[in-house]
């Protein structure tokens, strides 16, 4: 069975600060992918990021980083400077290979205050 | 632009009503998914659907049918709304492979049962 855990149900952090969000996972699969969701006030889910198993290379885009590393199963994103228009619902998910489905995380909420 | 459109954001429906929430996705995909998301709970799948006239359970069927019947139309049935259905109700869809496993959401329903 696969387990999306983040542990941080909340984080409140001033503009500009660094923050980063925690997810662990649990599988059995040897490929799997991760991803990474960003639901604003709005209720949309937006797609951030995907990350193969095979993999391990960490990612940067503008603010946004995640760090990818198996040995943990952890897959953590890090905003750096964060701004206002970043608080959000963030959430981790996990698919395994071929038809299998996205499992959550419970999703950690960022406010980000001015 | 990837688009996958719901049918309403709002909707209040009274309990024992046969509810309908439509889905539409411009994608092509062959992979379409209902979620419902409560506070504390993060996403749920309700059912999913690998192909036309294909269907399968989720985690959370009871009290709940789809119906695609076209590759771009993923339709979610409440036979008989009950007010535990009062929820966000989330349609995605996806490609089928091993590249560009991610999901895309649409902006959601807000269902209230009354």
């Amino acid at each position: 069975a696969q387990k999306v855990t983040q542990a941080q149900t909340e984080i409140s952090v001033v503009e500009k600060e660094d923050v980063t969000l925690d997810c662990v996972y649990e599988t059995r699969d040897t490929t799997y992918y991760l991803f990474w969701y960003k639901q604003p006030p709005s209720g949309e889910l937006v797609f951030l990021i995907r990350r193969n198993s095979f993999d391990e290379q960490n990612e940067i885009s503008g603010r946004y980083s995640w760090n990818f590393q198996k040995s943990t199963s952890s897959f953590n994103f890090t905003i750096t400077a964060s701004q206002v228009v970043d608080s959000a619902v963030y959430f981790c998910a996990l698919k395994g290979p071929g038809y299998s489905t996205l499992t959550f995380g419970k999703g950690t909420m960022l406010l980000v205050s001015p | 632009d990837v688009k996958v459109t719901q049918s309403s954001r709002y909707l209040v429906k009274r309990t024992g009503e046969k509810v309908f929430l439509e889905c539409v996705q411009d994608m092509d995909h062959e992979n379409m998914f209902w979620y419902r998301q409560d506070p504390g709970l993060g996403l749920r799948l309700i059912y999913f659907s690998y192909d036309v006239k294909m269907k399968e359970k989720g985690d959370i069927p009871e009290g709940y049918s789809v119906s695609r019947e076209k590759k771009e139309r993923f339709s979610l049935i409440l036979e008989s709304a009950s007010t535990n259905q009062t929820s966000m109700y989330l349609c995605a869809s996806s490609a089928t492979g091993t590249v560009n496993t991610e999901a895309f959401f649409g902006q959601g329903t807000r269902l209230t049962v009354v």
